[in-house]
């Protein structure tokens, strides 16, 4: 079992591009949830997802933000626009049921340029 | 201030010695989990404990939880420098969101 994997690793934009994140959960869990760190900062919550399913997205900016969890396929976080302040690592998590520990990917370190 | 706030900010020890880490959180919760990052990497998962449970072990690792102070503890007992991280507390408050609020860590450092 590979894990949660996330990709890119690391991911350059210019401000005004769009950012893409992957995130492939563990096999057999079927929650994920999305991350973002600030530098010397804890984990700040940003959605909850299920197949096909936005659970919570309290923690999502109103704009320029969106997640999906399709049917088939990974996880994905898009920011469209990105700015500076947009620059942090994201972080994908994964559980097979509520209750549960999360397992986290090394996540993806955007930088905005 | 945030849910989940860990105490110290920093702990530097020396290997062999037991290592404490304190949390206090503000709401009710159904529980709470400990977790490690090493510098530049993904959490770890360590340990859950839920809001009925007052102690629980895993090898070097022990949590205790009290509800009715709001707050949580882990100790790790005969460091290595292999423990050096940062270790998060992180509350999960229930109503089926299963989202968890993070602290903001205690950075440790155990030194040969």
């Amino acid at each position: 079992n590979a894990g949660v994997m996330q990709n890119p690793r690391h991911l350059v934009r210019r401000r005004g591009q769009e950012a893409r994140l992957r995130c492939s959960p563990m096999k057999g869990h079927s929650h994920v949830y999305w991350y973002r760190q600030l530098p010397e900062e804890g984990l700040k919550f940003m959605v909850y997802l299920q197949k096909e399913n936005i659970i919570d997205e309290s923690g999502m900016p109103k704009e320029r933000f969106s997640a999906e969890f399709p049917k088939e396929g990974p996880s994905i976080l898009r920011i469209q626009q990105v700015v500076r302040g947009d620059s942090a690592a994201y972080f994908c998590a994964s559980s097979p049921d509520r209750d549960y520990g999360y397992t986290f990917g090394s996540g993806t370190r955007l930088t905005v340029v | 201030s945030q849910q989940g706030e860990e105490d110290p900010q920093a702990l530097s020890i020396q290997e062999g010695e037991n290592a404490t880490m304190n949390c206090s959180y503000k709401t009710s919760i159904n529980n709470l989990q400990w977790y490690r990052q090493n510098s530049g990497r993904g959490l770890v998962h360590l340990i859950l404990i839920r809001s009925n449970e007052r102690e629980k072990h895993s090898g070097r690792l022990r949590v205790t939880l009290d509800t009715s102070k709001k707050s949580s503890s882990l100790l790790i007992t005969a460091s290595r420098a292999a423990d050096t991280a940062s270790y998060f507390c992180a509350t999960d408050a229930g109503g089926g969101g299963n989202k968890l609020t993070f602290g903001t860590g205690t950075q440790l450092k155990v030194e040969l």
